[in-house]
């Protein structure tokens, strides 16, 4: 079983675009996040939630909107869709994020490219 | 802000060789974590430290936190091509929050 997942793992669109991400942990996690990896590896957060909230907000653009509709899942809605947003993300979770004190584990990232 | 850097950027060595990354924090950590990507991989963790001048190994691989609970260094004996990949420190940045290094991506010639 896959402890996070993620759909889809490739995703070519044209700018303007409106795409989802999908994410689901089956490891019965508290805390979950999105990350941004670009072209040169850098691994930036951009969101954290838990249990359904959200906690942390990375000063993503408005065009990037989380949602969690349950613990198990956090799914990323991007609009207009950039050539600037052209990276890998990846969704992580951990067993509680309060004071970082738990491993994360990062599902297999979607490869977004914006032509 | 906060910023963590490692060092150095890229590595390649020679199968065999030993190898090292340090990893530098603009503030003190409560404990740092490290990871490792390989190439079209996600990141795994490899292991967490939290306390001051915390050493701990895993086979080849040493990992070390600094007295000061600013830096931090993986060490890797007699390297293998299955060392391969991009290692990342990280540590946390206020609650529910991490703040990943820049990343050292080690090659292994055969």
């Amino acid at each position: 079983d896959t402890a996070v997942s993620q759909t889809p793992k490739y995703l070519v669109t044209q700018m303007g675009n409106d795409k989802s991400i999908k994410c689901e942990q089956n490891l019965g996690h508290d805390t979950m996040y999105w990350y941004k990896q670009d072209s040169k590896k850098f691994l930036k957060i951009m969101f954290s939630y838990n249990n359904k909230e959200l906690i942390i907000n990375e000063t993503v653009p408005n065009r990037f909107s989380p949602k969690s509709p349950d613990k198990a899942h956090l799914n990323l809605h991007i609009n207009s869709l950039e050539l600037g947003d052209s990276a890998v993300y990846f969704c992580a979770s951990s067993p509680e994020g309060g004071f970082a004190l738990y491993e994360q584990y990062f599902g297999p990232g979607t490869r977004l490219t914006v032509t | 802000g906060q910023q963590v850097m490692q060092i150095p950027q890229y590595q390649h060595v020679q199968e065999g060789e030993d190898f090292t990354t340090y990893c530098n924090s603009s503030t003190t950590l409560s404990n740092i974590q490290w990871y490792k990507q390989r190439p079209g991989g996600h990141p795994v963790f490899l292991i967490q430290l939290v306390k001051s001048g915390e050493v701990k190994k895993q086979k080849r691989l040493t990992f070390q936190f600094g007295e000061a609970k600013k830096n931090s260094s993986l060490h890797i004996t007699a390297t293998q091509t299955t060392d391969v990949g991009t290692y990342f420190c990280a540590g946390p940045s206020g609650t529910y929050k991490y703040i990943f290094g820049t990343g050292t991506r080690l090659k292994v010639l055969a």
